[in-house]
């Protein structure tokens, strides 16, 4: 079964500050890769979405980017946070049938 | 565009009561539906899901859903809601042939003693 595996955990960054978010996963193969945001009253947003090393679709306008280096790499960045940037990022896989796989998430304060 | 609308942002309800959570998408055709629940301060987990075949459907911790094909809707039920169901609920779908998987903006229930 996959595992995804995200850091840090949470996160306080100062306006301006840039950003790295990591998702690793574990126990597959050429995995979908999905960088989602929680933020309170919105649900869960998609963000980017990944169907192979260095293919990135964006769904929103945003201050953040992503890639992927690696297979089961995914990176989820900023050059300049905002305070709007500020959320729960979520990380997830799919890999073959529809079963999706989350990440513990990461908690993002942006002060 | 493809969207998942949940209508239901904040249930209060009592111990026993009966749950519908209502989730409704956006476009029709062939879709792939979810129900996630997250527990305060815990991951997402799968309620239960939708492919094909027999349109209710039941998952864990005595929940299930009805596909509607004809109202783009799958709604989520329990006949009798514990404290320990106290969680956000999210609705999701996916339309095979694209890769991804959206969400509804959720549902927090509170159930009391």
């Amino acid at each position: 079964s996959q595992t995804i595996h995200q850091w840090p955990a949470t996160l306080v960054q100062p306006v301006g500050s840039p950003l790295s978010l990591e998702c690793t996963v574990e126990g597959t193969s050429n995995p979908n890769l999905y960088w989602y945001r929680q933020a309170a009253g919105r649900g869960l947003q998609l963000l980017f979405y990944s169907v192979g090393i260095g293919q990135i679709s964006s769904e929103v306008p945003q201050n953040l980017s992503a890639s992927r280096p690696q297979d089961r790499q995914f990176i989820l960045s900023s050059k300049k946070l905002l305070l709007s940037d500020s959320g729960f990022y979520l990380c997830a896989s799919r890999q073959g049938g529809y079963g999706y796989t989350f990440g513990s998430g990461t908690r993002l304060t942006v002060v | 565009a493809q969207s998942v609308s949940q209508h239901n942002h904040h249930v209060i309800l009592s111990e026993a009561a009966s749950l519908e959570l209502g989730c409704n998408y956006s476009y029709g055709g062939t879709v792939n539906l979810f129900w996630y629940v997250q527990y305060p301060g815990q991951h997402l987990q799968l309620l239960l899901k939708y492919f094909s075949g027999d349109p209710l459907v039941k998952g864990i911790k005595g929940f299930e859903a009805e596909f509607i094909k004809s109202k783009f809707s799958f709604n989520l039920r329990k006949p009798s809601v514990q404290w320990s169901d106290t969680a956000e609920y999210f609705c999701a779908v996916n339309w095979p042939g694209t890769d991804k998987l959206i969400f509804g903006t959720g549902t927090r229930l509170q159930v009391f003693p």
